[in-house]
Formats: structure tokens, sequence, C-alpha cells
């Protein structure tokens, strides 16, 4: 079946560091791919995604790049901030049934 | 704009106490889902709703309803809510006719079971 793994948190940087939160899947077919972010106590914000191979998705800093030869959408930010602070879901929207496959989430800690 | 809106954003039961949680959302989404999320695991889905066809997860216990009298709106009751049913509630809404669209979510109602 269908399946989203992430790296394991938490992920520990200090402030401007490069950030990279690795992301693989399984599907069948071609996914949407997705990040979302969820700060502490708040739903989950859509950070960026990407509709289909080769599709770079980018916000605020942050980028994700759907590989299809390597079923991957890494994120990455070049400079993170104390504000990046949150937890980071990976996952993909199984077309069949418009349901959305979530990782297992990552918490990122930025220290000043 | 919030788009997607849960109410409360706190909610405080009491052990076996019906309580309803409530969704409501200005984007004219066909689907309508709620979560369960404990302690920032990823999303547990529990049901959705494509118009008014309700889908429920196979794993979804039977404490837990859903009502969507239009298409705004949708309710998620908890009939004999238990100490292990605390925890965040996300509703996300989406539509599917427009191709690979993203799940929109409410800020989620933090469920407390005293």
């Amino acid at each position: 079946g269908d399946s989203v793994t992430q790296m394991e948190g938490p992920v520990t940087l200090s402030e401007e560091a490069f950030l990279t939160i690795n992301c693989t899947y399984t599907a069948t077919g071609y996914p949407s791919l997705f990040w979302y972010v969820q700060y502490p106590g708040e739903g989950l914000q859509l950070l960026l995604k990407a509709t289909k191979a080769d599709d770079k998705g980018s916000n605020k800093g942050f980028e994700a790049t759907y590989r299809k030869e390597t079923t991957s959408f890494h994120l990455e930010k070049g400079s993170v901030q104390v504000s990046d602070s949150a937890v980071y879901f990976c996952a993909l929207l199984r077309d069949s049934n418009y349901q959305l496959i979530w990782g297992a989430g990552t918490k990122l800690i930025i220290k000043p | 704009d919030a788009m997607v809106i849960q109410n409360p954003r706190y909610q405080v039961t009491q052990f076996g106490k019906p309580v309803t949680l409530s969704c409501s959302q200005t984007l004219n989404h066909n689907v309508m889902y709620w979560y369960q999320q404990k302690s920032s695991q990823a999303p547990k889905l529990l049901f959705h709703y494509y118009d008014k066809d309700f889908n429920n997860e196979a794993d979804t216990p039977d404490n837990f309803q859903s009502r969507r009298p239009n298409t705004s709106f949708c309710f998620l009751d908890i009939r004999s809510p238990g100490l292990g049913d605390a925890a965040m509630y996300l509703c996300a809404t989406s539509n599917p006719l427009q191709v690979r669209t993203e799940a929109f979510f409410g800020q989620g109602t933090r469920l407390t079971v005293v």
C-alpha cells in the first residue's frame, strides 16, 4: 500500500544552519506530494507542494523537489531561524480516494 | 481570512459526557475530513464526507459520530468520551474536482477529558 517515510526527530540545529529533512514515499501512480508544518498548539498549514515529477515546491525559504527516480521529496532550507521550530509532516495525496497518507512527522528545534 | 474554522479551540469535558466539536468552511469544498492527532504524531483519519456521502474508517470507534447538515458545516460527536480520547481534533477540507489540490486545515480543537 501507499506509504510515506520521514527521518526521525527531533532534529536540533543552530540558527542559520542548513536544513534537510528526508522524505521518501511508496505509491502507485503519480501522487501529489506535500509538506505541512505544525507550530505548537496549532493546526496544520501547507508549507509547499509538488504535483508532478521534477516539480519544485517552495515557500518561506523552504524547497522540495519531486524526484520520481528516487521516490523522494526532501525538505531543505538554506538558513533556518528560531521561528522555524515546529513539526514537519510529509504527505502524499492518493488520487483514487482523495485521502492524504502521512509521514510520522519530524520535530525541528532551532537554537539561537 | 480563516477558511476552515473550528470551535471551540479548547474543550474540556467530563469522562462519559457527550461532547460536540464543530467545523465550518468558506471554501465550498466537497470533502470534509475529521482527524484525531495525539502528541504531534501523524493525524489519524476518523472519517470524511464527500458531499453528503459519509465514509467511516474501519478502525474508527463507534463512540465517534459525525454530521454534515450542509456544505459549510460538519460536526464531530463523541458519545462517551474516555481518557484515551483526549487529543487534538483537526478538521480539513479539499476539492477533488480541482486536480491535485491540497487539504486545508482548521486550527484544531484541543479536547481534554477529566
